[in-house]
């Protein structure tokens, strides 16, 4: 069975400073993956995905994601971090063949002024 | 408005009662979802359907009930609430492309079981 990995639950990053969270995951095929997020009060939106090609994907927001299959990894990267990007982040695994997602646990951003 | 709109927003109540969360969304989609967010466990799959006449258990439907009234509503049933099921409760919607892999969610439910 599939599953995902978001091994930092609280990241505190000062503002203008680069942030990197992380995510891992486990699935026998080839993995469509996601990152959404999830301000507050709000439901999830979709930052990037990931399902094949180029392994560094660009999303909204100036977000971007590496697939590094080695690691089972698909680290969510942003230079500078501002005010706005406080909230709660999720990695997400899809099914091959639908729309069946597998989140992490989610890790909460905190932006330092 | 929103394309996918959750009733009611916020919800207490005791346990044994029967709860009714409501989905209902404007994007034409076929696929419709209900998920469960805990605190650190990230979001479940309690439910999906992928048509009217089409409905399948997902990872912790145990205790819960849905009925898709038509293409556009959604609806998941308590029928004897209790207190581990109180949670932020997620309904989403996604085309029926298998490719596009992306969930459009409500602003979600939360609910309170005394």
């Amino acid at each position: 069975a599939q599953s995902v990995t978001q091994p930092d639950i609280h990241i505190t990053v000062s503002e203008g400073a680069s942030l990197e969270l992380r995510c891992n995951y486990s699935y026998g095929a080839t993995p469509y993956l996601f990152w959404y997020v999830q301000s507050p009060g709000q439901g999830l939106q979709l930052l990037l995905k990931y399902f094949s090609g180029d392994t560094l994907v660009q999303g909204i927001k100036g977000f971007e994601a590496e697939f590094k299959r080695s690691q089972s990894s698909f680290n969510l990267r942003k230079p500078s971090v501002h005010w706005s990007d406080a909230a709660e982040y999720f990695c997400a695994v899809g099914e091959h063949a639908g729309n069946m997602l597998t989140f992490g646990g989610g890790t909460r951003l905190m932006v330092k002024p | 408005d929103a394309d996918v709109t959750q009733t009611p927003r916020n919800r207490i109540t005791k346990t044994g009662k029967r709860i009714m969360l409501e989905c209902s969304q404007t994007k034409g989609h076929d696929r419709m979802y209900w998920y469960r967010q805990d605190p650190g466990l990230g979001l479940r799959l309690i439910y999906y359907s992928f048509d009217v006449k089409d409905i399948n258990k997902g990872e912790i439907s145990d205790g819960y009930s849905v009925s898709r009234q038509a293409q556009a509503k959604f609806s998941l049933s308590l029928e004897s609430a209790i207190p581990n099921q109180t949670a932020l409760y997620f309904c989403a919607t996604s085309d029926l492309g298998w490719n596009t892999g992306e969930l459009f969610f409500g602003e979600g439910s939360r609910l309170t079981v005394l």
